[in-house]
């Protein structure tokens, strides 16, 4: 099973200051990699699909860069609407796995 | 545009069964991989199944394998999940997800006595 470590957890940033998430694979995926955003009561919405390729209606402040074992999720001039938890996901498997989370809060 | 919804959902007790569906249009469903994904209340991300564009191939995560089954039916763009001898741990929200597609609503399963 590929496993997918993000770091960190958790992390409270001020409006318009950038956020850096990581995600690391535990064997390469190529660039498998795709970025979810999750609000509270809501399914997870789909920000970047195979490491950086963006996605239409998300804002061009979220970027998405790496491949093999290393990836980036970077949101740039963080807005209070920013505020949920992100995942990362491999499809490189035949089975997904799933990064942890990273819970992002608004200072 | 991608529509993807799933349904069967709901209460049911330990021991029973369930089965889900998801209608999906908006790309081409018969040469899609398909996977069912869960969330458990305030937990993170699994992948329980997924089946091959033609079916010839499944995979199961190992808290369900036995358990529960994946098939499609590629003339009504549908995937379904038949969930047998469900335990409390199965309560969750249950989506279904084709690889850097959007995700449907899920569908809700809660197993409780």
């Amino acid at each position: 099973e590929i496993v997918l470590t993000q770091s960190p957890e958790f992390q409270s940033v001020a409006p318009k200051e950038k956020v850096t998430i990581t995600c690391r694979a535990s064997q390469s995926i190529g660039r498998s990699l795709h970025w979810y955003q999750q609000k509270p009561d809501q399914s997870p919405k789909l920000l970047i699909k195979y490491a950086s390729q963006s996605i239409s209606g998300v804002p061009s402040r979220f970027s998405g860069s790496g491949s093999g074992t290393d990836f980036t999720l970077t949101i740039n001039s963080l807005e209070a609407e920013d505020a949920a938890t992100y995942y990362c996901h491999q499809s490189s498997s035949l089975l997904w796995t799933f990064g942890q989370g990273t819970k992002v809060e608004i200072k | 545009q991608v529509q993807v919804v799933e349904s069967g959902g709901g209460v049911v007790q330990p021991g029973r069964s369930l089965r889900l569906s998801c209608e999906a249009s908006g790309f081409t469903f018969s040469t899609s991989a398909l996977h069912w994904v869960r969330q458990a209340p305030g937990k993170g991300l699994e992948c329980v199944a997924m089946i091959s564009f033609d079916g010839s191939n499944k995979k199961f995560a190992d808290s369900v394998k036995g358990r529960f089954s994946i098939s499609r039916d590629n003339s009504k763009n549908t995937l379904y999940l038949q969930m047998n001898s469900l335990r409390t741990e199965d309560t969750a929200m249950y989506y279904c997800a084709n690889s850097g597609y959007p995700w449907g609503q899920g569908t809700l399963v809660t197993v409780s006595s």
